[in-house]
């Protein structure tokens, strides 16, 4: 069975631009979550997508959304990129929020 | 608030020893907890999950402990290897069951 993917691994932008990250969750899973991770903040919550619905949604600003299609593949956009949003950008897939995630390798992301 | 912690950043064992990594979460509500392991450049790899209606569950090599009066979560590694080398993480659902909550981490360096 197939893993988590997400696109691209490597991203360098300046600021003020705009990103759009993909993920692929594992065949079956309907729960995609994003975090952030940072040196100083470590792994923090973003959002959360249940067929297609965002269930939950952490303490970012609105810079920062996402969606997610009809096949589970989810995506998140960050707008008017500042120099913080440089980080590793982490999804994972489950069967449901409770259940055990499955992490992609993440995208990193640069911000110049 | 919420949060999960770990009471040591890094731990040192040499290989063959047993190594121990706890976790202090202060949600006494919740009911799900994870140990993610990350390797370098990769993203977050599930252990082990443990439900708060049980006290120990054990996988390969790896024990989780759960201490619900303390509200203490602590991980076991049997016999550990270099290839056991990594952050490892504690999360827990948090108090609304939205979002996982992630402790900062311990790296564990095992020595040959």
């Amino acid at each position: 069975k197939a893993g988590v993917t997400q696109t691209p691994r490597y991203l360098i932008k300046t600021r003020g631009q705009q990103v759009t990250l993909s993920c692929s969750p594992i065949s079956g899973h309907r729960s995609v979550s994003w975090y952030q991770q940072t040196p100083g903040q470590g792994l923090q919550f973003l959002f959360e997508y249940f067929s297609e619905t965002q269930r939950n949604k952490g303490n970012f600003p609105g810079r920062f959304s996402g969606r997610q299609f009809s096949n589970s593949r989810s995506e998140m956009n960050v707008s008017t990129l500042e120099l913080g949003d440089s980080a590793l950008y982490l999804c994972a897939s489950s069967l449901d929020l409770d259940r055990e995630g499955y992490f992609g390798p993440g995208t990193r992301l640069t911000v110049t | 608030g919420e949060s999960v912690g770990l009471h040591l950043p890094t731990l040192s064992v040499q290989e063959g020893d047993n190594s121990i990594i706890n976790c202090a979460y202060s949600n006494s509500a919740s009911d799900y907890f994870i140990w993610y392991k990350q390797e370098s450049g990769k993203g977050p790899q599930f252990i082990i999950d443990i439900r708060s209606n049980m006290d120990k569950r054990q996988g390969q090599r790896v024990t989780v402990l759960l201490n619900k009066t303390v509200k203490h979560l602590s991980l076991q590694i049997a016999a550990t290897q270099p290839g056991d080398s990594a952050v490892y993480f504690c999360a827990e659902i948090n108090q609304a069951g939205t979002a996982l909550i992630f402790g900062k981490g311990t790296t564990l360096s095992v020595s040959s």
